[in-house]
């Protein structure tokens, strides 16, 4: 089935530590995405990328990095150096012209730093 | 920058009509999106408006006025099961060339027997 998989879908880290989420999209989309989503609020951008080896920052890139190395793959580290990393974490892609499609979801993760 | 509103919460009957604003302010705009997410779930596409007028999709329409900065999303015959939140999402012109779509807070719609 195509699709967008994110792992894990809970994740618990320490303080201090670095955490790098999955993403990974067998949909042949050029575009993919990250967003944040905190309680009532809605999806702030991250970073994205449209195209290998290209990623341009989003509104909320500070303590955040990614890479873009293979079309199918979007990881996203998030550092000791975001102040508030607790959150949920939204991946997504997008096909067309420049990534103009609709965008597809990945079912996200919980990330939850102790 | 770009500016999105819509209701935080709304309520209505199972069986009813309901219609959930969204207002905007951008420039460039280059489309506008109605998603649904239920709790700790991905958002899922509901419906895509670029031109003005209204977009049916079974029992969920979707409407847009440019000139206005104004959408709604309309569910007919509401269920249960459509209890979630309603993301709006405005598709602009960013710097550097790319077309990314801006999310609103959502508006949480509760459906009550």
């Amino acid at each position: 089935d195509g699709g967008i998989t994110q792992s894990p879908k809970y994740l618990f880290r320490k303080e201090g530590q670095n955490v790098t989420l999955s993403c990974e999209q067998n949909l042949n989309h050029d575009a993919m995405y990250w967003y944040r989503q905190d309680p009532g609020q809605g999806l702030r951008l991250i970073y994205y990328s449209q195209i290998v080896n290209d990623f341009q920052k989003g509104d909320i890139a500070e303590g955040y990095s990614v890479s873009r190395e293979k079309k199918e793959s979007f990881p996203l580290t998030v550092t000791s150096a975001q102040k508030n990393p607790t959150a949920f974490y939204l991946c997504a892609s997008s096909g067309g012209l420049a990534g103009t499609d609709t965008q597809y979801f990945g079912p996200g993760t919980r990330l939850t730093v102790l | 920058g770009q500016n999105i509103d819509q209701p935080t919460e709304m309520t209505a009957t199972e069986g009813a009509i309901v219609q959930i604003n969204c207002t905007y302010q951008t420039s460039g705009f280059n489309g506008l999106f109605w998603y649904q997410q239920h709790a700790g779930e991905a958002p899922t596409f509901l419906s895509y408006n670029v031109l003005d007028g209204l977009e049916e999709k079974g029992r969920f329409s979707s409407f847009l006025s440019r000139s206005k900065g104004y959408s709604y999303l309309l569910l007919k015959e509401l269920q249960m099961k459509d209890s979630a939140s309603y993301l709006c999402a405005v598709r602009a012109h960013r710097t550097g060339g790319s077309y990314i779509p801006t999310f609103g807070r959502g508006t949480s719609l509760i459906v009550h027997p």
